[in-house]
């Protein structure tokens, strides 16, 4: 089975800052990543994935993420982040080769502040 | 174009009641999804159905019971609401090949009092 960890719950930041939301997961088998974001009132959208490849992958918004397999990480970027980016966070996986099953990280608030 | 689409977005009702939430989705994927979303915003996986077949049934009360009619659409019906149903329920969908991300909904909040 997989499981995921994001490590920070809530992360305020100023506006125009650069931000690092952390991710870590474990699993036995190959995966596939994916970081979704959530706006109130709404439902999730997906940022960016990662399938197979480049190891950074760019996503919508400006944010990109980087997997590194020896250290189980899927930590998601963003240089300069905007009032408009308050929002909830999840990074999710999946097993390589299946959409079927996602399994959601607890999520991480971010906050930026003007 | 709404890709996945539920109805309703905010449920009320008391303890005891039947009530069902409706999803469809216009995207043509063979795959659909529920989650729970609780009150600290965990989102967990309750059925997946694929080609109108169940593939995941997660470990959930039997007074939930996903239908699905056809591959586009895929109800939930509660039956005997407890308070402890009230969360954001969530329908997604995906393609069971391909680029693997799943679709969501907008979600529906249901309040059991």
């Amino acid at each position: 089975a997989q499981s995921v960890t994001q490590l920070d719950s809530q992360v305020p930041v100023f506006e125009e800052a650069p931000v690092e939301l952390r991710c870590n997961y474990s699993s036995s088998v190959s995966v596939y990543l994916f970081w979704y974001v959530q706006y109130p009132n709404q439902g999730l959208q997906l940022l960016l994935k990662y399938l197979s490849g480049s190891t950074l992958v760019k996503g919508i918004n400006g944010f990109e993420a980087e997997f590194n397999k020896s250290q189980t990480s899927f930590h998601l970027r963003k240089p300069s982040v905007h009032i408009s980016d308050t929002a909830e966070y999840f990074c999710a996986v999946s097993v390589s080769g299946s959409a079927r099953q996602l399994t959601f990280g607890s999520g991480t608030q971010l906050t930026v502040l003007p | 174009d709404t890709a996945v689409s539920q109805t309703p977005k905010y449920l009320v009702t008391q303890m005891g009641n039947d009530k069902s939430i409706k999803c469809e989705q216009n995207l043509g994927h063979d795959t659909m999804y529920w989650y729970k979303q609780d009150s600290k915003k965990f989102l967990k996986i309750m059925f997946s159905y694929n080609n109108k077949e169940l593939i995941i049934n997660e470990t959930v009360p039997n007074r939930f019971s996903p239908k699905s009619p056809d591959k586009a659409h895929l109800n939930l019906h509660i039956n005997s609401l407890e308070l402890g149903d009230s969360a954001v329920y969530f329908c997604a969908s995906s393609q069971s090949s391909g680029a693997y991300e799943q679709y969501f909904g907008p979600g529906t909040r249901l309040t059991v009092t």
